[in-house]
């Protein structure tokens, strides 16, 4: 069966430091995966996608970047935190059907 | 642009009265309706895919429904596990990726 990780689970970071949230799924191949943002009472706003290695797509013009290394690893990522960049961050999958899977989220407080 | 509007943001029901939930959605081309179910503080689980006008799923206590212009999910005997923020999401029919559009989702509490 596919399991998807989440690390950290928590983090709180200063503004200006760097960040690096990482999701890897187990039990697929060539998964599209997935990074949403959740603020508090809001809906997921989707991030970032990417439909294999090295391909990424970016929705909302910000702070973050995504990379995938590996074929089921999906790293994202920010130069210099700001206190909006505060939020859940969640990863997901999707195989050959067209429902995604979530991780367990991250809950990131920019301090 | 795609929008999908759930009502009502939040419903407090009483352990074992039934209720529904709405999830109305605009999109061009419907290639599916998804309900997820979230708890504080961890992601969302996965429920039902719905992909036509007339289709119904069911799960335990939750049934699914579709029309051309909304779905709702219908909650009978509600106990107080069922306590969540219930989710619906449509598939952005253009661009790549089978990105989904979610709504801003319905809080639900039941009470003893």
């Amino acid at each position: 069966s596919q399991t998807i990780h989440q690390w950290p689970a928590t983090l709180v970071q200063p503004v200006g430091s760097p960040l690096s949230l990482e999701c890897t799924v187990e039990g697929t191949s060539n998964p599209n995966l997935y990074w949403y943002r959740q603020a508090a009472g809001r809906g997921l706003q989707l991030l970032f996608y990417s439909v294999g290695i090295g391909q990424i797509s970016s929705e909302v013009p910000q702070n973050l970047s995504a990379s995938r290394p590996q074929d089921r690893q999906f790293i994202l990522s920010s130069k210099k935190l700001l206190l909006s960049d505060s939020g859940f961050y969640l990863c997901a999958w999707t195989g050959g059907s067209y429902e995604q899977y979530f991780g367990p989220g991250t809950r990131l407080t920019v301090t | 642009e795609d929008q999908v509007t759930q009502s009502p943001e939040a419903l407090r029901l009483q352990e074992g009265e039934s209720s529904s939930l709405n999830c109305s959605y605009t999109v061009s081309g419907l290639r599916g309706l998804f309900w997820y179910r979230q708890d504080p503080g961890k992601g969302p689980e996965f429920l039902f895919t719905l992909y036509s006008a007339g289709e119904e799923k069911e799960k335990e206590r939750l049934k699914a429904t579709l029309t051309k212009k909304e779905s709702f999910l219908h909650i009978t005997a509600p106990k107080p596990e069922d306590s969540a923020t219930y989710l619906c999401a449509v598939q952005d029919p253009t661009g790549g990726g089978n990105k989904l559009t979610f709504g801003t989702g319905t809080q639900l509490k039941v009470e003893l």
